[in-house]
């Protein structure tokens, strides 16, 4: 199966600053990577999709990059509401899987 | 709105089993396929499986091919899954998600349900 590995595993930074997380896969995945935010106690929500495309309800602040096996997800000046987890996710082939998630944290 | 509700929480002995329901409501059931994905306390995301709500076909992750069973009852909307042989490893949030597009297995997971605690303890 391919596996996602996700860095940094925290990243402390401060609202109005810029994110960037990264994802690396095992294999090529093309675009068929995702990114999911999840916040303590809630489910994660889809964020992007295939790469680069923003899910319904998401600013344009979030965006996604990326193909084959390097990717990332940028927040382009944090808001208080986006400190959460992140997961990437491959579609790839069967399991899909996750990256063991980034956690991004106020300074 | 679509929305997936699911059973509340479980605790369970192990090697007991535990069926954990997701009723669907918003949008045609048989049109979407739905995953189940777990999270262990503290930690990342796991699939488990997926099924067809139409003609009830499953697909499992090979960690849990033994002991997963995922069915569906279209007259009240609901999947379930049910794990078997519980260990204490098996601790988790279970959550089913929906997939994001119809007709197919696109395995883009949107949108989730709340999540059901299941705890494994003697």
């Amino acid at each position: 199966e391919i596996v996602l590995t996700q860095s940094p595993a925290t990243l402390s930074l401060s609202p109005g600053e810029r994110a960037t997380l990264s994802c690396r896969a095992s294999q090529s995945v093309s675009t068929f990577l995702g990114w999911y935010q999840q916040k303590p106690g809630q489910a994660p929500r889809l964020l992007i999709y295939d790469a680069s495309n923003r899910a319904t309800g998401f600013p344009a602040r979030f965006s996604g990059s990326g193909s084959g096996t390097d990717f990332t997800l940028t927040i382009s000046s944090l808001e208080p509401e986006d400190f959460a987890v992140y997961y990437c996710q491959h579609r790839f082939n069967w399991p899909p899987t996750f990256g063991q998630g980034t956690r991004l944290e106020i300074k | 709105q679509v929305q997936l509700v699911q059973s509340g929480a479980e605790v369970k002995k192990p090697g007991a089993s535990v069926k954990v329901s997701c009723k669907a409501s918003g949008y045609t059931f048989t049109t979407y396929y739905m995953h189940w994905v777990r999270q262990a306390p503290g930690q990342g995301l796991e699939w488990m499986g997926i099924i067809n709500p139409s003609g009830g076909n499953t697909r499992y992750a090979q960690k849990f091919q033994d002991r997963v069973t995922m069915t569906r009852d279209t007259s009240t909307s609901t999947v379930y899954m049910e794990l078997s042989s519980l260990r204490s490893e098996d601790t988790a949030v279970y959550y089913c998600v929906r997939d994001r597009e119809g007709y197919g297995d696109r395995k883009i997971f949107d949108p989730w349900g709340q999540g059901t605690l299941v705890r494994v303890s003697s």
